[in-house]
């Protein structure tokens, strides 16, 4: 199976702050990485896809990057709804392995 | 607007089983792939399992096979997870995801957009 490790897997920032999360896969996965947002008990909601590629919906404010192994997601500029857990997804292989998430809280 | 609407889930006894139900509305089910994935209470997303948009091709990760069966009725607008042997280990909400295509081997490989809210099952004694 491909491993899919997350960090940080926590981070405390402010509104308005710039944060980044990272991925790295064990194999490389060419750009079949997606990221994903869960708030508490609440179901995971699809935000970028193809490593870079928003989703239907998503706020300019999230980007995505990366190719092979090393993949970012960044949210320019943090809003309150923004606070959340985030994780990273492979789908190049089966299973389509996540990562351990990371969660972003307010400082 | 698409809704995925998982049911099924419940209590039961470790080596038990329950059949999850996701029902589909809002778009044409027979032409996607579906996939399920689980989540322990406090714990990360684990992919249990996947099934192309006519029932033929499934996948179901090693922690499942020869338990779990991913199947789907596409006149009823339906995903199905049977679960059985089930362990502690078993315990989690369960959610079905929409693939972004109907084949789940396709190159380059579809991700998945929708998710449904999810259904718990609770394996305890």
């Amino acid at each position: 199976d491909i491993q899919v490790t997350q960090s940080p897997s926590s981070l405390s920032a402010s509104v308005g702050d710039r944060v980044t999360i990272t991925c790295r896969a064990s194999h490389g996965i060419s750009r079949w990485l997606a990221w994903y947002q869960q708030k508490p008990g609440k179901a995971p909601k699809s935000l970028i896809y193809a490593a870079s590629t928003l989703q239907s919906g998503v706020p300019s404010r999230f980007s995505g990057s990366g190719s092979g192994t090393d993949f970012t997601l960044t949210i320019s500029s943090l809003q309150p709804e923004d606070f959340a857990t985030y994780y990273c997804q492979q789908y190049n292989d089966y299973p389509r392995t996540f990562g351990q998430g990371t969660k972003l809280e307010i400082k | 607007e698409v809704h995925l609407v998982e049911s099924g889930g419940g209590l039961v006894q470790p080596g038990g089983s329950l059949k999850l139900s996701c029902s589909a509305s809002g778009f044409t089910f027979g032409r996607y792939a579906m996939h399920w994935v689980r989540q322990a209470p406090g714990k990360g997303l684990e992919y249990v399992s996947a099934i192309s948009s006519n029932g033929e091709s499934t996948f179901y990760a090693e922690s499942v096979k020869g338990r779990f069966t991913i199947s789907r009725d596409n006149s009823k607008n339906t995903l199905y997870l049977q679960v059985s042997s089930l362990s502690v280990d078993d315990a989690a909400m369960y959610y079905c995801v929409r693939h972004m295509g109907h084949d789940i081997w396709s190159y380059p490989p579809p991700s998945v957009d929708f998710w449904g809210q999810g259904t718990l099952v609770t394996v305890s004694s």
